[in-house]
C-alpha cells in the first residue's frame, strides 16, 4: 500500500501569509495526486488534481506542484475562508489512500 | 447540478448490520465510478470502497474487506454500502463521492455528499 505523509500536521498562520503543505508518498505515484479542503462539519472539497491542475472555481491563490514522491500545496496569500484542514490523496493504485491532514489555524 | 445524498446511518450495536444509500442526481450516473469514504470523529479521511460504472470492478480497504459490500443500481441512480459485523472502530461519517476521469487513467473525487453518521455502540 502507498502511504502518504503530510507535513506539518498543524500550521498556525496569519491572513496574507504564504503557506506551503507537503505530501510525501512512500513510492512513486507519477502525478496521480489530489488535494482537498475540508471545513468542520462539511464534506471535503476538491482543490487540485493531477498534482497541479486547479479545479474549476477554485481561487488562483491555490497551487500544487510535484511528481513522483514529493508534492506541495501552496496558498499564496492566506484568506480568512482558507482556515481549514487539507488532505492529499493518491490515485496511482488501490487501495486509494489519504494523507493524515494538515490543519491550518489562525495565528 | 450534481447532487449526492446519503442516508441510512444511525446507531447500531457491535456485530450488527446497516445499509447505506447514496442517491445521485444531476449527472449520468451509469457513466461514473463511485466511492465510499469515511471519517471517524476527529480523525482524517479513509477510503473505504470503489465500484466501477458497470459494477464489474470493485475494490475495498483491508479494514472492511469481507464485512462490507458495495453495490449500485444504475436504473435507480443509487449507490449502496452493506455493512455487516460492525465494530466500534467503524463509527464514522460515511461519504459517497463521484469519480471523475480527466484522462485515460487520471481521476479524482470531484463531488461529495454531505455524509451520514454511523455509530457502533452497545
Amino acid at each position: 500500500d502507498i502511504q502518504l505523509t503530510q507535513s506539518p500536521s498543524f500550521l498556525s498562520a496569519s491572513v496574507g501569509d504564504r503557506v506551503t503543505i507537503t505530501c510525501r508518498a512512500s513510492q512513486g505515484i507519477s502525478s496521480y495526486l489530489a488535494w482537498y479542503q475540508q471545513k468542520p462539519g462539511k464534506a471535503p472539497k476538491l482543490l487540485i488534481y493531477a498534482a497541479s491542475t486547479l479545479q474549476s472555481g477554485v481561487p488562483s491563490r491555490f497551487s500544487g506542484s510535484g511528481s513522483g514522491t514529493e508534492f506541495t500545496l501552496t496558498i499564496s496569500s492566506l484568506q480568512p475562508e482558507d482556515f481549514a484542514t487539507y488532505y492529499c490523496q493518491q490515485f496511482n493504485s488501490f487501495p486509494l489512500t489519504f494523507g493524515g491532514g494538515t490543519k491550518v489555524e489562525i495565528k | 447540478e450534481v447532487q449526492l445524498v446519503e442516508s441510512g446511518g444511525g446507531l447500531v450495536k457491535p456485530g450488527g448490520s446497516l445499509r447505506l444509500s447514496c442517491a445521485a442526481s444531476g449527472f449520468t450516473f451509469n457513466s461514473n465510478s463511485m466511492n465510499w469514504v469515511r471519517q471517524a470523529p476527529g480523525k482524517g479521511l479513509e477510503w473505504v470502497s470503489s465500484i466501477s460504472s458497470s459494477g464489474s470492478y470493485i475494490y475495498y480497504a483491508d479494514s472492511v474487506k469481507g464485512r462490507f459490500t458495495i453495490s449500485r443500481d444504475n436504473a435507480k441512480n443509487s449507490l449502496y454500502l452493506q455493512m455487516n459485523s460492525l465494530r466500534a472502530e467503524d463509527t464514522a461519517v460515511y461519504y459517497c463521492a463521484r469519480t471523475y476521469y480527466y484522462d485515460s487513467s487520471g481521476r479524482n473525487f470531484d463531488y461529495w455528499g454531505q455524509g451520514t453518521l454511523v455509530t457502533v455502540s452497545s
